[in-house]
């Protein structure tokens, strides 16, 4: 166990709708990273937030966004969904800006139909 | 543009055997480079993680060695176990924080 949790494990929806992931760093981390991984592809970084600002950016689309609060879990916002948006989300945290070390959460699977 | 390369895409050794994956990079400039385990449909785990500095570094059964003048790197994996099939992947640190991934190699241990 990580100490990183993604709400919810598993997601279901359809086209044209908006979702949005949850994730809870570990306790002290104050960088939260997000990641795509479709099927068969490697993991695509997305975004990072370090103590509330936004950090780095990385191949996030514009239908995506995300946020970090002031409890530091972060929240990652997916609007009208397409078929190929269906994939694993993961996001992961460390303690300092830098990332040199992450720790990754279980993911959340996204299923659009 | 930052690339990671990593070879084999995919293996197949028997339990107890050793096997080394590949990394090639070209992150410039370079400030770390890490070697995550992922079981499939679980998030990657950290196996090691190197600086410029560093020429080798284990974790268990797993070495990685890192050539910083090729720009290459090797995950070793001693007495393989039927635990280590799994994807490896192969991440890159440049000093702007951002990560350049590999695409991974699927190694499947078989008894």
């Amino acid at each position: 166990d990580s100490g990183v949790t993604q709400t919810p494990k598993h997601l279901i929806t359809a086209t044209g709708q908006r979702v949005t992931l949850r994730c809870s760093p570990r306790s002290g981390d104050l960088s939260v990273y997000w990641y795509q991984q479709s099927l068969d592809q490697g993991l695509q970084f997305l975004i990072q937030y370090y103590n509330g600002e936004e950090r780095a950016k990385g191949n996030i689309l514009e239908r995506f966004s995300a946020q970090q609060f002031p409890d530091l879990h972060s929240e990652l916002n997916l609007s009208s969904l397409e078929l190929g948006d269906s994939a694993l989300y993961f996001c992961a945290s460390s303690v300092g800006a830098g990332g040199f070390e992450q720790y990754f959460g279980p993911g959340t699977r996204l299923t659009v139909t | 543009k930052n690339q990671v390369e990593q070879s084999p895409q995919s293996l197949i050794i028997l339990e107890g055997k050793n096997c080394t994956l590949q990394c090639n990079y070209t992150v410039s400039p370079f400030s770390n480079l890490r070697w995550y385990k992922q079981d499939t449909g679980r998030g990657p785990v950290s196996l090691t993680i190197m600086t410029f500095s560093e020429n080798t570094k284990s974790n268990g059964r797993y070495t990685a060695t890192l050539d910083a003048d090729t720009k290459q790197s090797s995950l070793h994996i001693t007495a393989s176990q039927l635990s280590d099939s799994a994807s490896y992947i192969c991440v890159v640190s440049g000093d702007d924080y951002k990560l350049s991934f590999g695409a991974g190699t699927t190694v499947t241990v078989r008894a």
